[in-house]
């Protein structure tokens, strides 16, 4: 079952702006984990937030995390052609691993 | 290092062959795990093993068996391919469940 829900499903923005996805979960979390996927490829790890942090920062990239609305968001600054892909994020720390969304497929126009 | 490696990466099936899947990880990783990706679907967990010789069952096991006879390798057999499993298959691998996974670069798997 889909622990995490990203949304939108689809976002094209044009180079150098900023794009935002979001993320919801059901259940309670330990951490929130994004992955980014180009096309034909595996799943590459974006970055790591733990469930006592509400912001992280790793280059253009910014996560939040909000655990009282269950919502985490993925703002990647000055987009480039290169951040065309698919973005995910995963739940879930058991010993039965993650728990994937659906993906928001991301299109930098340029 | 190799990171985690995949072969073959495109396989086409008959109904009813089997085949083996294979998965390897130069990184000393404990925690292995196949997952099934189809459009619309996201990734389904399929079976999963946290040392040598310990496997279990993810969300979506039916059809397929899994071994860790070693701490590199995690094979994922088909049984008796079927077209519901046509799909690209990745191996993913970790420290410890919840950390950070890396994935292999997926087999496409077509089951006429």
């Amino acid at each position: 079952s889909q622990q995490g829900e990203e949304d939108p499903q689809a976002l094209s923005i044009q180079e150098g702006e900023n794009a935002t996805m979001n993320c919801s979960y059901k259940t309670s979390i330990n951490n929130l984990q994004w992955y980014r996927q180009n096309s034909g490829r595996g799943l590459v790890h974006l970055i790591l937030i733990r469930s006592n942090e509400r912001e992280k920062h790793s280059g253009r990239l910014r996560v939040t995390l909000d655990t009282s609305k269950k919502s985490s968001s993925l703002l990647i600054t000055a987009s480039r052609a290169a951040d065309t892909a698919s973005y995910f994020c995963a739940t879930g720390g058991g010993a039965d691993g993650l728990t994937f969304g659906k993906g928001t497929h991301l299109i930098i126009q340029p | 290092n190799a990171g985690v490696t995949q072969t073959p990466k495109f396989q086409v099936l008959k109904t009813g062959q089997s085949m083996t899947l294979q998965c390897a990880q130069d990184m000393n990783h404990e925690y292995m795990s196949w997952y099934r990706q189809d459009p619309g679907m996201g990734l389904r967990l399929i079976h999963y093993s946290v040392g040598a010789g310990i496997t279990d069952q993810g969300e979506v096991p039916n059809g397929y068996n899994v071994s860790r006879s070693t701490t590199e390798d995690f094979p994922l057999r088909l049984l008796s391919a079927a077209p519901s499993q046509t799909s690209v298959y990745f191996c993913a691998s970790s420290h410890a469940p919840g950390n950070e996974q890396f994935f292999g670069p997926g087999t496409r798997l077509t089951v006429l």
